[in-house]
Order: structure tokens, then C-alpha cells, then sequence
């Protein structure tokens, strides 16, 4: 069975500063990486996903994720956020028998 | 623009009260999903339907049914609502195959309150 890890549950970062959302999977097969995000009151929204080829992928908004194979790892990052970015994280895996697992979640706060 | 639609978005409903919560999409998908999300646990998979009539066992089916009597329908159900199913309930859809793919389309969610 796969898994994932988000290691932190919530992240305050002031505007305009770099962020990084941390992800770690576990499979014994091969994978399909998905970040979704949840603003307030809503359901999620796939952000970005990593399938095949270049393991670095982008958001129209500006966030990326890094698939790395050795470190089983896809975690987020934007280089400069802003107050709308607020909201919840969520890293997922799925494979080809359909299996998607979440994890539990990181909450991105932006201060002024 | 495509859609998932939950017909709740709020409901409060009282220990023993038989609860349905409803998912249409509109997408002409194959495969739905419910899930709930509670703080700290993420998103856990109740029940999920390849097709109509069909229906699987997530992680978390104990309490639970469901129904797909049409394509676009999948309707959870709460036999007798208890406490400890308070929670926020998402509906997902998806296409097939090859699935999980593409990334799931969820619906607003619906935030049950049971007392």
C-alpha cells in the first residue's frame, strides 16, 4: 500500500518570502504525485501533478514541485507568496490501480 | 465549466436521523468517490463506484452506504447518524481509464454537524 507524509500541518510565512511544502511518499510501484489546494470553505482544486518526464512541474500561479525519485519525495515551493495563497496544502499519490492517497494536509498562512 | 455539485453545504442533523448526502457531476465520468476530511487526518475514502450500481469499500465504510442507481449520481448515506460523524464530506469524480491520472474533480464539500 502507498502512503504520504506531510510534515508539517501548518506553515506561517509573511508576503513576498519563499515558501516550501514538504511531501514524502511510499510505494512499492510507480507512481502519479498530485498537490491539490483547499481554500476556505471549499473543495479541493488540483494545483499541479507530476506523471512522467521532467520532474520538475508549475502551476499557472507560480507554485512548483519537484518529483525526486531517491528521496521519494514532491515537495511545493513558490519563490514569493501572497495573501491569497492562504489556504490548505494537500500532497497525494495514486498509480495505476487507482489507489489515491492524501496526506493530512499543510495550512499555508500569509501574514501582511 | 465542468462541475461537481453537492446539494448541502451545511446540514446539522441529530444522533439516529437517517442522512443522505447527494453528488452530481456533470462530466460524464465513470468513477466517484466520497471522502470525509477532518483536521489532522486529511481526506479518508468511504465509499467509491466505477460504475452504476457498483460500489466499493474505502478505508473507512463502517456507518456508511451508498447509491449509484444513474451515471451521474452517488449518494452517501448515513444509516443513524451518530456524534463522531461530524465531519466535512467530499464528493470527487474521475475519469477512467487509466484513473487517478488526471487528478480527481471535487465538489464543495458539505459540512455535517450531527448533534
Amino acid at each position: 500500500a502507498q502512503s504520504v507524509t506531510q510534515l508539517d500541518s501548518q506553515v506561517p510565512v509573511f508576503e513576498e518570502a519563499p515558501v516550501e511544502l514538504r511531501c514524502n511518499y511510499s510505494s512499492s510501484v510507480s507512481v502519479y504525485l498530485f498537490w491539490y489546494v483547499q481554500y476556505p470553505n471549499q473543495g479541493l482544486q488540483l494545483l499541479l501533478k507530476y506523471l512522467s518526464g521532467s520532474t520538475l512541474v508549475e502551476s499557472i500561479n507560480g507554485f512548483e514541485a519537484e518529483f525526486n525519485k531517491s528521496q521519494t519525495s514532491f515537495h511545493l515551493r513558490k519563490p514569493s507568496v501572497h495573501i491569497s495563497d492562504t489556504a490548505e496544502y494537500f500532497c497525494a499519490v495514486s498509480n495505476n490501480n487507482n489507489d489515491m492517497r492524501f496526506g493530512a494536509g499543510t495550512r499555508l498562512t500569509v501574514k501582511p | 465549466d465542468v462541475k461537481v455539485t453537492q446539494s448541502s453545504r451545511y446540514l446539522v442533523k441529530r444522533t439516529g436521523e437517517k442522512v443522505f448526502l447527494e453528488c452530481v457531476q456533470d462530466m460524464d465520468h465513470e468513477n466517484m468517490f466520497w471522502y470525509r476530511q477532518d483536521p489532522g487526518l486529511g481526506l479518508r475514502l468511504i465509499y467509491f463506484s466505477y460504475d452504476v450500481k457498483m460500489k466499493e469499500k474505502g478505508d473507512i465504510p463502517e456507518g456508511y452506504s451508498v447509491s449509484r442507481e444513474k451515471k451521474e449520481r452517488f449518494s452517501l448515506i448515513l444509516e443513524s447518524a451518530s456524534t463522531n460523524q461530524t465531519s466535512m464530506y467530499l464528493c470527487a469524480s474521475d475519469n477512467m481509464p487509466p484513473t487517478g491520472k488526471r487528478g480527481y474533480t471535487f465538489g464543495s464539500g458539505t459540512r455535517l454537524t450531527v448533534v
